[in-house]
């Protein structure tokens, strides 16, 4: 079975310092969202990439899908408060791409001290 | 994409008792998914719904604990029975069209006590 691993699991960054979060997968992947989680709450949407060497930016957020398709990383640029959370990549499982079913990293909590 | 209502945020339930949570869609939806991320854990899903049809479950879980309704092509309910402290965890609804971006309810927090 296709599984996502996170990197790093937890994150402390000084407030104005830029970060990396890593999601690699066992299989190629169809299709890769990226969600970010406050603590119990739901997922809000980030962004979706779904081709190889796909780069997409919202804010000072960028995530991009590898060529390879097998890994991507989001990217946050001159991290604030307002970015602590729990980021999760998920992904639609092969054979399920128009069906909704996704699989999911461990996430990865992010703390920015101001 | 679909805006999601899910309730209810949070409960705090007696163990042995059942707790039913709703997710209305504000548009009309083929399939509805539904997952339980227990504490410091990710997403697991529980069960696909589909409108007219029993919901069809993931391995480790069965009809009985987490019986599923899916009356309509925007509402479903997920009740979680016969509650156990194991069973605290977030459970979140989702739907998703196609290779639009899949939007997930607010969840709710339970606590079994």
């Amino acid at each position: 079975s296709q599984e996502l691993e996170q990197s790093p699991q937890s994150l402390i960054v000084q407030e104005g310092k830029n970060l990396t979060i890593n999601c690699t997968s066992s299989k190629t992947l169809y299709g890769l969202y990226w969600y970010k989680q406050k603590y119990g709450e739901g997922l809000i949407f980030l962004m979706m990439l779904q081709k190889g060497g796909e780069e997409k930016s919202h804010e000072k957020i960028t995530a991009k899908l590898d060529e390879k398709k097998q890994q991507s990383s989001l990217h946050i640029t001159a991290s604030q408060p307002s970015h602590a959370g729990i980021y999760l990549c998920g992904a639609p499982t092969l054979g399920s791409s128009n069906t909704g079913k996704l699989i999911f990293g461990q996430g990865t909590t992010l703390q920015v001290k101001p | 994409s679909a805006v999601i209502s899910q309730k209810p945020s949070r409960d705090i339930c007696q163990r042995g008792t059942s707790l039913t949570i709703q997710c209305q869609v504000d548009s009309q939806v083929t399939m509805m998914f539904w997952y339980r991320q227990q504490p410091g854990q990710s997403l697991t899903l529980i069960a696909t719904a589909n409108q007219g049809s029993e919901a069809t479950y993931e391995s480790g879980f069965v009809i009985d604990k987490f019986p599923i309704s899916r009356p309509n092509l925007t509402f479903s309910t997920l009740t979680v029975s016969n509650m156990s402290p194991e069973d605290s965890s977030i459970y979140l609804c989702s739907v998703g069209k196609g290779r639009e971006r899949y939007t997930f309810g607010s969840g709710t927090r339970l606590t079994v006590v």
